[in-house]
């Protein structure tokens, strides 16, 4: 089945500063890769994905990457704010995109 | 509003005694999933459905069963619950296996 790795496991910036996590997938046939935020005591709460036919994305201080031919993807975060410490969740579609294999989880903490 | 709702928010029981976790959403969603999520481990999908009376096993269905028999709902049971499936629940909709999940809030279970 999918494995998803995802380092680091803990990341701790200063404010401003940028952050990126980055998920290793074995699937080749993974074609959807969405990012999770979780912040403390609340539910995983989406915050961009990425499909197969793209190489990057981005949404105003959050971009993912992917490199297919690798079996990678990265999440960047750049400018960093106190509020984005939670724990960030990316995940890989498997099984013809009816499953979500999740990687372990980042937890990262921004210092004002 | 759109949302996903889970009861109860708290559980705490004994091993043996059965349980139903319950699980509706608003949004007309064909897909839903549970998950549990164990400290490292991430989110990992426990059963999923792609519509009504469509049921499979996910990454780790033993000990838990599934029902499907009306679009909104999606109840999680536990026949015979033992202490190693205590842990956080959580369930989630889409329109399809790679579209954008919406998790509800969480269900904390906890078997003495």
């Amino acid at each position: 089945g999918e494995n998803v790795e995802q380092h680091p496991s803990t990341l701790s910036v200063q404010e401003g500063d940028s952050a990126v996590i980055k998920c290793t997938y074995s699937d080749s046939a993974s074609n959807y890769f969405p990012w999770y935020k979780q912040e403390l005591g609340k539910r995983p709460q989406l915050i961009i994905d990425i499909r197969s036919n793209v190489g990057e994305k981005k949404d105003q201080r959050i971009a993912v990457t992917l490199n297919k031919t690798a079996k990678h993807f990265s999440l960047h975060i750049t400018e960093t704010q106190p509020e984005d410490s939670a724990v960030y969740f990316c995940a890989a579609s498997t099984r013809a995109g009816n499953m979500l294999t999740f990687g372990g989880g980042t937890r990262l903490m921004v210092k004002p | 509003e759109a949302q996903v709702t889970q009861n109860p928010r708290y559980l705490i029981t004994v091993t043996g005694k059965k349980l139903t976790v319950t699980c509706s959403q608003n949004m007309n969603h064909e897909y839903m999933s549970w998950y549990r999520q164990d400290p490292g481990l991430g989110l990992r999908q426990i059963y999923y459905s792609m519509n009504v009376e469509v049921t499979d096993k996910g990454d780790v269905p033993e000990g838990y069963k599934v029902s499907r028999k009306e679009k909104r709902n999606f109840p999680l049971i536990l026949e015979s619950p033992s202490p190693n499936q205590t842990s956080l629940y959580f369930c989630a909709s889409s329109f399809g296996g790679v579209q954008p999940q919406h998790f509800g809030d969480g269900t904390r279970l906890s078997i003495l």
